[in-house]
């Protein structure tokens, strides 16, 4: 059965850097699409970004151009989203949602790691 | 660019039917497939409805969708309680080139 089973909870002090992972099991990693889409507390949902983990092509929010940083292992059927330059707004769930186009046809979802940006 | 809006919030009584709208712009649902997401609290969204009005396996049909100009909405027929829970449309836009959600909509069954 698919599973995206992500990293852990997380916390950072502002300025810092957030790595989490995506593993993916059950099927074939690089057909399809990777989102990853955040909320924070009691917000909506924002898309962040996606990732080919085919090619590793990316194409980001512009937001959140030029502080995330979307990669991929194919080895290990991982993708990996690193946020920098941390702020307290960024305190959020971090989910990654495979779709088998750019759209969002995210038909199954991590459940989610829990980033807290705090002093 | 025009994000999709949707009503902060709606209810309905068990067994009635209700509908959540989506309204967006040509650059998005215009031009686009919508996409419907229902999400319980503490948990991950799930994939409700894709282009339009395609259902995933194992989603009931008393969820539906549809989509008229540059508007969608959600349907949800024969209301029970396990369906109160945060609903996002989302599509892509052309004029941002990625996909957008609408705010959400809390729905309550009351």
């Amino acid at each position: 059965q698919v599973q995206l089973m992500q990293s852990g909870a997380e916390v950072k002090k502002p300025g810092a850097s957030v790595k989490v992972s995506c593993k993916a099991s059950g099927y074939t990693f690089t057909s399809y699409f990777m989102h990853w889409v955040r909320q924070a507390p009691g917000q909506g949902l924002e898309w962040m970004g996606i990732i080919n983990p085919s090619g590793g092509s990316t194409s980001y929010a512009q937001k959140f151009q030029g502080r995330v940083t979307m990669t991929r292992d194919t080895s290990t059927s991982t993708v990996y989203m690193e946020l920098s330059s941390l702020r307290s707004e960024d305190t959020a769930v971090y989910y990654c949602a495979r779709s088998v186009e750019m759209t969002l046809h995210g038909d199954y979802w991590g459940q989610g790691t829990l980033v807290t940006v705090s002093p | 660019q025009s994000v999709p809006t949707q009503p902060p919030s709606a209810s309905g009584t068990p067994g009635q039917r209700v509908t959540i709208s989506c309204s967006g712009s040509s650059s998005n649902i215009g031009s686009n497939y919508v996409y419907w997401y229902q999400q319980l609290p503490g948990t991950a969204p799930k994939l409700l409805i894709y282009r339009n009005n395609q259902r995933p396996s194992g989603v009931p049909d008393r969820f539906s969708g549809s989509k008229s100009g540059t508007s969608a909405s959600l349907a949800i027929s024969g209301l029970r309680s396990e369906d109160e829970a945060d609903y996002y449309c989302a599509t892509w836009d052309d004029s941002l080139s990625g996909p957008v959600f609408g705010g959400g909509t809390q729905l309550t069954v009351l």
